[in-house]
């Protein structure tokens, strides 16, 4: 079965840090580039980071570049975003999502089921 | 940055009926505008690619069209499943990109 499962969400305090991991299977992984999506809870969706099939392009939304970093493993088919200097607006369902191909235009073909992140006091 | 706005921001309508939903960029992006749908509870899904391309497994009763800064998303007989959040999302500004604010669609 094609599919994504994030983990790695949790409660956190402001200023500390997370790592969320995506696991991939039913695909070859290393064909496809790979993105993080966001929705706070009940708005609407935030595309955060996206990095190619070899991670020679990377790109992050300005509201996080300098504090997320993404970064995959091919060869355990796994997709990961270092979050530091957690703010509480950055309190959302973060999503792991297939691109279409290797590269070009993110266009996200399928998600996980996402892994919730809190960030308070 | 891209800004993409849709309207309307929410929608009612009955079961059979036929609706269109519109995405406006804040310049041109060609045809690199993607829509998707999100269920309560669920995670989104692609449905129309590149504007007009009809995802795999998506019911025909969906289509897309339009190009540069004015498009459409035009369910032709709504069904029961179909009552959902329906975002649009620029790719043009790769790797960079940006989503609509989403539109819901309920049950009149």
């Amino acid at each position: 079965e094609v599919q994504l499962v994030e983990s790695g969400g949790g409660l956190v305090q402001p200023g500390r840090s997370l790592r969320l991991s995506c696991a991939a299977s039913g695909f070859t992984f290393d064909d496809y580039a790979m993105h993080w999506v966001r929705q706070a809870p009940g708005k609407g969706l935030e595309w955060v980071s996206g990095i190619s099939w070899n991670s020679g392009t990377i790109g992050y939304a300005d509201s996080v570049k300098g504090r997320f970093t993404i970064s995959r493993d091919n060869a355990k088919n796994s997709l990961y975003l270092q979050m530091n200097s957690l703010r509480p607006e950055d309190t959302a369902f973060y999503y792991c999502a297939k691109g279409l191909g290797a590269a070009g235009p993110p266009t996200f073909a399928l998600w996980g089921q996402g892994t919730l992140v809190t960030v308070s006091s | 940055d891209i800004q993409m706005t849709q309207s309307p921001s929410s929608l009612s309508a009955s079961v059979g009926d036929r609706i269109t939903i519109t995405c406006r960029a804040s310049q041109s992006i060609s045809t690199y505008l993607n829509w998707y749908q999100q269920q309560p509870g669920k995670a989104p899904k692609l449905l129309i690619y590149v504007a007009s391309s009809l995802q795999s497994g998506v019911p025909s009763r969906f289509s897309g069209s339009g190009s540069g800064t004015d498009f459409t998303l035009t369910i032709s007989s709504l069904q029961p499943e179909d009552f959902a959040t329906y975002y649009c999302q620029q790719s043009y500004s790769t790797p960079l990109c940006s989503f609509g604010q989403g539109t819901r669609l309920e049950i009149k």
